[in-house]
């Protein structure tokens, strides 16, 4: 069964604060991405990682930036933490290609003060 | 326009009566679809892939009509566990992004 892992499922953090979400998946996944989810808005892609080291800019990678250091481990980064970021961040996983079941991890909501 | 679009309902239903969706899409070019599932405060899960003969799985029917770029979503026989916000996914051109639709919310009453 495939597994999509989060650190946090709720997180408050303070304007101006450096933010890591980390995802780690166990299914050997070459894809793993990272959406934000507001209502009305529905999941947008924010980077998304073809491969440890790769990183590609997906619709709105603003105020964030990446790292896949390892196959397995994606990380999703706040430089300075504004209000506007406050979302729910959902990390997902696929194997090659995006015409795969991508497999989502729990969520992690964050709200920035 | 929105890439892809959804009306968000919410849709409310009785158990055991029929729903359908559409989700409209602007890019012509869109080769793959599919319909995810979404339970309140839940991740997605892949619902269905939608095909271009259309798909069937249970109760459930997916069809794609290119000509006026619209896919649906078809379930029959509604049960109180089929309430959950349905999103419908778009596959870009190049086959390494997928757009999502804002979801259509289905309520289903005892």
């Amino acid at each position: 069964d495939v597994k999509v892992t989060q650190s946090s499922r709720y997180l408050v953090k303070r304007t101006g604060e450096k933010v890591f979400l980390e995802c780690v998946q166990d299914m050997d996944h070459e894809n793993m991405f990272w959406y934000r989810q507001d209502p009305g808005l529905g999941l947008r892609l924010i980077y998304f990682s073809y491969d440890v080291k790769m990183k590609e800019k997906g619709d709105i990678p603003e105020g964030y930036s990446v790292s896949r250091e390892k196959k397995e481990r994606f990380s999703l980064i706040l430089e300075s933490a504004s209000t506007n970021q406050t979302s729910m961040y959902l990390c997902a996983s696929s194997f090659e290609s995006s015409y795969n079941e991508q497999f989502f991890g729990p969520g992690t909501r964050l709200t920035v003060l | 326009r929105k890439e892809v679009e959804q009306d968000p309902g919410p849709f409310n239903v009785p158990e055991g009566a029929t729903v359908a969706f559409n989700c409209t899409y602007s890019n012509s070019a869109s080769q793959s679809f599919f319909w995810y599932r979404q339970d309140c405060r839940k991740e997605p899960k892949l619902l269905m892939s939608v095909y271009s003969s259309g798909n069937e799985d249970g109760r459930f029917t997916a069809q794609l009509n290119r000509a006026s770029q619209y896919i649906s979503l078809l379930i029959r026989d509604s049960k109180l566990s089929d309430s959950a916000t349905y999103l419908c996914v778009v596959v870009n051109n190049a086959g390494n992004m997928l757009t999502f639709g804002g979801g259509t919310r289905l309520m289903v009453k005892p």
